[in-house]
C-alpha cells in the first residue's frame, strides 16, 4: 500500500523559506508511472495546487507561486521536496503531497498533510 | 489559466437523499475532470476520476458525468459519511487548479 508521509518544521517566520519533505514508502518514486505534487490549504479554505515533478525532472509550478516555489526529487530517499520562499502570513496553511499518474490529470494518493504556520 | 466554479457553495439535505454538485469551467476541459470528498482533519480523498470512472473502493452511489465545461457530481442517496466538502479538479496546459467546493451539510 502507498503511503505518502510530509514532514517539516510547523512554523517558520515570515520573510524565511519553508521547506518540506514527502517520504514516499511502498513503491518507487523514480517510476515514470507518476508524478508528484504539493498541494495547500489556507485554514478554513479550498485546495490550491503548488506544483508537481515528473520522473524526467520537469517542473510544473503554479503561476501564483512561481517566482518563490522549488521542487526536487531525491530518488536515493525516495522524497521529494517543496521550498517555498519569502513566506507571509498567507502562506500559512496544511500542506499536502500527492501522488498523480502520468498522463492522467488527478492525485490518486494524498498524504495526511501537515501545518505550516508563518508567524514571528 | 481554467477556472472551475463550484455550485451550489453550500448544499443542505437529509440522509437518503439525492446530492446534485456542479462544477463549470471557463474553458473545455474535455473529459479531465476529478472530483474529490474532503472531511475535517483529513486529506482529500479521489472519489472520480476521468469525469465518470470511480476510483478504487468508491461506491457505486457516487457517479460522475458531463465533458466540455459542465460537469456533475451525484450521490444518488446520501449516507451519514457522505456529508463533506466535495471538490472538483481539472489540469490544462500543465497547471491543475480545483474548484472552490461544495459544502454537504446535514438538513
Amino acid at each position: 500500500q502507498l503511503q505518502l508521509q510530509e514532514s517539516g518544521p510547523g512554523l517558520v517566520k515570515p520573510s524565511e523559506t519553508l521547506s518540506l519533505t514527502c517520504t514516499v514508502s511502498g513503491g518507487s518514486i523514480s517510476s515514470s508511472s507518476y508524478y508528484w505534487g504539493w498541494i495547500r490549504q489556507p485554514p478554513g479554505k479550498g485546495l490550491e495546487w503548488i506544483g508537481s515533478i515528473y520522473y524526467s525532472g520537469s517542473t510544473y509550478y503554479n503561476p501564483s507561486l512561481k517566482s518563490r516555489v522549488t521542487i526536487s526529487v531525491d530518488t536515493s530517499k525516495n522524497q521529494f521536496s517543496l521550498k517555498l520562499s519569502s513566506v507571509t502570513a498567507a502562506d500559512t496553511a496544511v500542506y499536502y503531497c500527492a501522488r498523480g499518474l502520468s498522463k492522467r490529470i488527478h492525485f490518486d494518493y494524498w498524504g495526511q498533510g501537515t501545518l505550516v504556520t508563518v508567524s514571528s | 489559466e481554467i477556472v472551475l466554479t463550484q455550485s451550489p457553495a453550500t448544499l443542505s439535505l437529509s440522509p437518503g437523499e439525492r446530492a446534485t454538485l456542479s462544477c463549470r469551467a471557463s474553458q473545455s476541459v474535455s473529459s479531465y475532470l476529478a472530483w474529490y470528498q474532503q472531511k475535517p482533519g483529513q486529506a482529500p480523498r479521489l472519489l472520480i476520476y476521468d469525469a465518470s470512472n470511480r476510483a478504487t473502493g468508491i461506491p457505486a452511489r457516487f457517479s460522475g458525468s458531463g465533458s466540455g465545461t459542465d460537469f456533475t457530481l451525484t450521490i444518488s442517496s446520501l449516507e451519514p459519511e457522505d456529508f463533506a466538502v466535495y471538490y472538483c479538479q481539472q489540469r490544462s496546459n500543465a497547471s491543475w487548479t480545483f474548484g472552490q467546493g461544495t459544502k454537504v451539510e446535514i438538513k
